[in-house]
């Protein structure tokens, strides 16, 4: 049973373009968690999605950013227009219920 | 306020020694989870061990130990006999309602960096 898939694993992206972060869940898990990262800070609650749905959104920035969990394939976390402040580290967990499993992050640049 | 509270940015232990990190927490719900996780230079978050609030027994995994004092709403992190390889940032976190409220968002403390040396 793989764990929580995330890639890229490092992505950098010039200011202004878009990011696409992706994360499966570990299988049968319907619960997947996004959280940020910032340089020397803990991870901060982004948004919480099961299939179809996003359940909690509060810890979204209001502009630029989004995120899906489609019927079929993984979870996106969609960046728009992407800015310095943006680089860090993101994180996605899943769980069936309870307890989360992590994956291992994705490091995004900003350029 | 600050939900999760680690006072230390740093600590340096030597080896085979044990090693305390703080942690303090602050709630009003009464069911609650808190977690240790450890993150290597490697970035991932490793799950090194839970707490429930209403867990009778401090929780234990292998060289890993919760000294939970509710009252004080204190769940410090025991690592005993440091090895090399325990040198990461070390992550508190807590959940707010119990285990199986099918809602495990997590919120963190800013960590505390763990240095062992030889």
């Amino acid at each position: 049973n793989a764990g929580v898939m995330q890639n890229p694993r490092h992505l950098v992206r010039r200011r202004g373009q878009e990011a696409r972060l992706r994360c499966s869940p570990m299988k049968g898990h319907s619960h997947v968690y996004w959280y940020r990262q910032l340089p020397e800070e803990g991870l901060k609650f982004m948004v919480y999605l099961q299939k179809e749905n996003i359940i909690d959104e509060s810890g979204m920035p209001k502009e630029r950013f989004s995120a899906e969990f489609p019927k079929e394939g993984p979870s996106i976390l969609r960046i728009q227009q992407v800015v310095r402040g943006d680089s860090a580290a993101y994180f996605c967990a899943s769980s069936p219920e309870g307890e989360a499993f992590f994956g291992q992050g994705t490091r995004l640049t900003v350029v | 306020a600050q939900k999760i509270t680690q006072t230390q940015p740093g600590m340096f232990v030597q080896e085979k020694e044990a090693v305390t990190l703080d942690c303090t927490y602050d709630t009003s719900d009464p069911s609650y989870g808190l977690f240790w996780y450890k993150q290597p230079s490697s970035g991932e978050m490793i799950f090194l061990i839970y707490q429930g609030s209403y867990d009778q027994q401090n929780a234990t995994e292998g060289r890993y130990s919760l000294n939970f004092q509710k009252a004080r709403k204190s769940a410090n992190l025991v690592i005993s006999a440091s090895q090399l390889g325990d040198s990461a940032m070390y992550f508190c976190a807590m959940r707010e309602g119990g285990m199986n409220s099918g809602y495990s968002t997590l919120t963190f403390g800013k960590g505390t960096m763990l240095l062992v040396s030889p």
